[in-house]
């Protein structure tokens, strides 16, 4: 079963608030990404956990503090965010490993928008 | 730095056409995994295929086949007498190789697809 979720599919918040976004997969993967899509573009990778470790951080501002609290779930919280943030935030997982499939499965996305 | 290069934006054909869509990459690792997934309306993106440089053979899956050459870095998709729900946009996307697992992927920047019924 190759299925990543994501919950909640849409949100919107002001800036001031404090919301998270949560990735759940059950694949037995050890490494989960966050990604951030804006319209007709690629996603843009923004952190990489790595057996419940962060292992990459592309330079993301500290609005958004991923957190892995074991190897099934990645959370993404926002605080303080800006309306250039709006986008549609990706979670990834694949397997972990030399020779194993490194495909990365994407859950269906939670769309953000900022007000 | 690795780059991936999808120089059509945007192509439309006619149901049960085939239709080709190109990717062009550039790197310096000697080992490397070339990837297609397809992004429907509903955002979620669908893995397609695989592949590593040191894996030239063609493949065909159904409708769809990939065609992966060295000598001119491309990984070119095509699919076989096309269908609306093939509507998406298709990106290519690379991939350097790591001890860790967890390489980061490097996206060209798509090309969306509409089949006309």
């Amino acid at each position: 079963d190759t299925e990543v979720t994501q919950t909640p599919k849409h949100l919107v918040m002001g800036m001031t608030n404090k919301k998270s976004l949560k990735c759940e997969q059950h694949m037995g993967h050890r490494a989960m990404y966050w990604y951030k899509q804006k319209a007709k573009k690629p996603p843009e990778l923004m952190f990489v956990y790595s057996y419940e470790k962060l292992s990459i951080n592309e330079s993301v501002p500290s609005r958004f503090s991923p957190e892995c609290p074991n190897s099934s779930l990645l959370n993404l919280h926002l605080h303080a965010l800006q309306p250039e943030d709006s986008a549609l935030y990706l979670c990834a997982s694949s397997p972990r490993g030399r020779g194993s499939l490194r495909e990365q499965y994407f859950g269906p996305g939670t769309r953000l928008t900022v007000t | 730095a690795q780059k991936v290069t999808q120089a059509q934006t945007e192509i439309s054909v006619v149901e049960k056409e085939d239709v080709t869509l190109d990717c062009v990459y550039e790197t310096r690792d000697t080992t490397y995994y070339l990837f297609w997934y397809k992004q429907p309306p509903s955002g979620e993106l669908v893995f397609l295929i695989r592949r590593n440089s040191f894996d030239e053979q063609n493949e065909i899956s159904g409708r769809y086949s990939w065609n992966f050459q060295k000598s001119t870095s491309s990984f070119n998709f095509t699919i076989t007498a096309s269908q609306v729900v093939d509507s998406a946009v298709y990106f290519c996307a690379l991939s350097e190789f790591s001890n860790f697992g967890n390489e980061k992927l490097t996206f060209g920047t798509g090309t969306r697809l509409t089949i006309i019924p």
